[in-house]
């Protein structure tokens, strides 16, 4: 079954407005989560690490203003895109590793359409 | 960034035959993975090979590395309708943080 879930699975929005994205791990404390976009046909790019109790890492290029990162605990990560616009309109998936740290496992990702 | 090149970007064969993706690397590696995306979800691993093994095989997965080109591909056997889907290589950089290929989308027609 899954060990990723994101919540929603697809959201539309007016532009301007923020939106929210949870990532929540189901069968382990996560102390490291990532978050990844995907535009259509293409690959996943890292937008930022998320570490449980400290600040999120950006990838360069990535507005830390704009996504917002919070990994409140152990299980749960949220995104929030600030002040969408149609260009954020994109596929977000989130992961985190498993006990090995080398595979990584995904959550089903988010639709985002900002309008 | 990018990690590499995959190709070809697209693939279409039919079901039962054989299907082998490629991908190339720019930089150094402990392991190099492999994922599968259906249409519009997450992703999920397939396989992983490390830097010191050359060939993996998986099922009817059967994955190849040479690091002396930085290349590895990924080869399905007897495909079927269901492996329609993107394959993605990837390495991780850094402690955790993993990079992917651009990506075949592999369609099997029945």
């Amino acid at each position: 079954g899954a060990v990723v879930s994101q919540h929603p699975s697809w959201v539309i929005c007016k532009s301007g407005t923020s939106v929210k994205i949870e990532c929540r791990s189901l069968d382990f404390q996560a102390t490291t989560m990532f978050w990844y976009r995907q535009f259509p046909k293409q690959s996943l790019m890292l937008m930022a690490t998320s570490n449980e109790g400290s600040k999120a890492t950006y990838e360069q290029g990535v507005e830390k203003d704009k996504f917002l990162i919070n990994h409140a605990s152990l299980t749960l990560s949220t995104l929030t895109v600030t002040s969408a616009h149609p260009e954020d309109s994109s596929f977000y998936i989130c992961s985190r590793t498993g006990r090995t740290n080398n595979e990584q496992f995904f959550g089903p990702g988010t639709r985002l359409t900002v309008l | 960034s990018q990690q590499g090149e995959e190709d070809p970007q697209a693939l279409s064969i039919q079901e039962g035959e054989n299907a082998t993706m490629n991908c190339s690397y720019k930089t150094s590696i402990n392991n190099l993975q492999w994922y599968r995306q259906n249409s519009g979800r997450g992703l999920v691993h397939l396989i992983l090979i490390r830097s010191n093994e050359r060939e993996k095989h998986s099922g009817r997965l059967r994955v190849t590395l040479d690091t002396s080109k930085k290349s590895s591909s990924l080869l399905i056997t007897a495909s079927r309708a269901a492996d329609t889907a993107s394959y993605f290589c990837a390495s991780i950089q850094g402690a955790q943080k993993l990079v992917f290929g651009q990506g075949t989308r592999l369609t099997i027609n029945p």
